[in-house]
């Protein structure tokens, strides 16, 4: 059974960093093809793609949030964990961890986090 | 980025109604999208990938159909569990990018 449980801060100062942490099990991510992004959703809106890292240690970002992101693995903890620079309260949401076994397909999601952006 | 547009953007509907839900994109995809349900509090859940295909577990009253710039997911029969609000996907183009969901309700 695949699943994947997000951890982190519920509340983050405008520009301090938010670190995420993805801890999965059911699967691995030294397997092929394994790959697991993040997604935020803020209130009422549609799910946005932020980043994802793959079994090869190939790392992708959000064209728009590239230069803010920062996406690791630890594969001995079964981890991954997603660093974002200068929050700001449009950062406000809930930010997802999924897998992907088929390149931008996400079969099995985390339950997710809120993050909310104040001071 | 690749833009989708999903109509209507809700829709009231009873148990037992037929649905459908279309998703136009900006630009050819092929057949590289995915139809996601989500509740409220809840992740999404992955329905459908490459257009029609079913993830494994999703009752056969879903099915998708398109290519390229058109596509639509139908619920044949509404069943009460159904009612969520639906996101296609496509992932054809990095970064991947959803529709704006299309919400569905009991009438």
């Amino acid at each position: 059974q695949v699943t994947l449980k997000e951890s982190g801060p519920a509340l983050v100062k405008p520009a301090q960093a938010l670190t995420l942490t993805c801890t999965f099990s059911g699967f691995s991510l030294s397997t092929n093809l394994m790959r697991v992004s993040w997604i935020r959703q803020s209130p009422g809106s549609a799910p946005e793609w932020l980043a994802r890292i793959d079994w090869d240690g190939d790392k992708f970002y959000s064209p728009s949030l590239k230069s803010r992101l920062t996406v690791s693995k630890d594969p001995s903890k079964d981890q991954v964990v997603l660093t974002m620079t200068n929050m700001d309260s449009a950062d406000t949401g809930t930010y997802f961890c999924a897998r992907g076994s088929n390149n931008y397909v996400f079969d099995s999601w985390g339950q997710g986090t809120l993050v909310s952006v104040s001071s | 980025a690749i833009q989708l547009t999903q109509s209507p953007s809700s829709l009231s509907a009873s148990v037992g109604d037929r649905v459908t839900i279309s998703c136009r994109v900006s630009q050819g995809i092929s057949i590289a999208l995915a139809w996601y349900l989500q509740k409220p509090g809840k992740a999404p859940k992955l329905l459908m990938y490459d257009a029609s295909i079913l993830e494994s577990g999703v009752p056969s009253r879903f099915s998708g159909s398109g290519s390229g710039t058109q596509f639509t997911l139908t619920i044949s029969s509404l069943q009460p569990e159904d009612f969520a609000t639906y996101y296609c996907q496509q992932f054809d183009s990095y970064p991947p990018t959803f529709g704006q969901g299309t919400r569905l309700e009991i009438k």
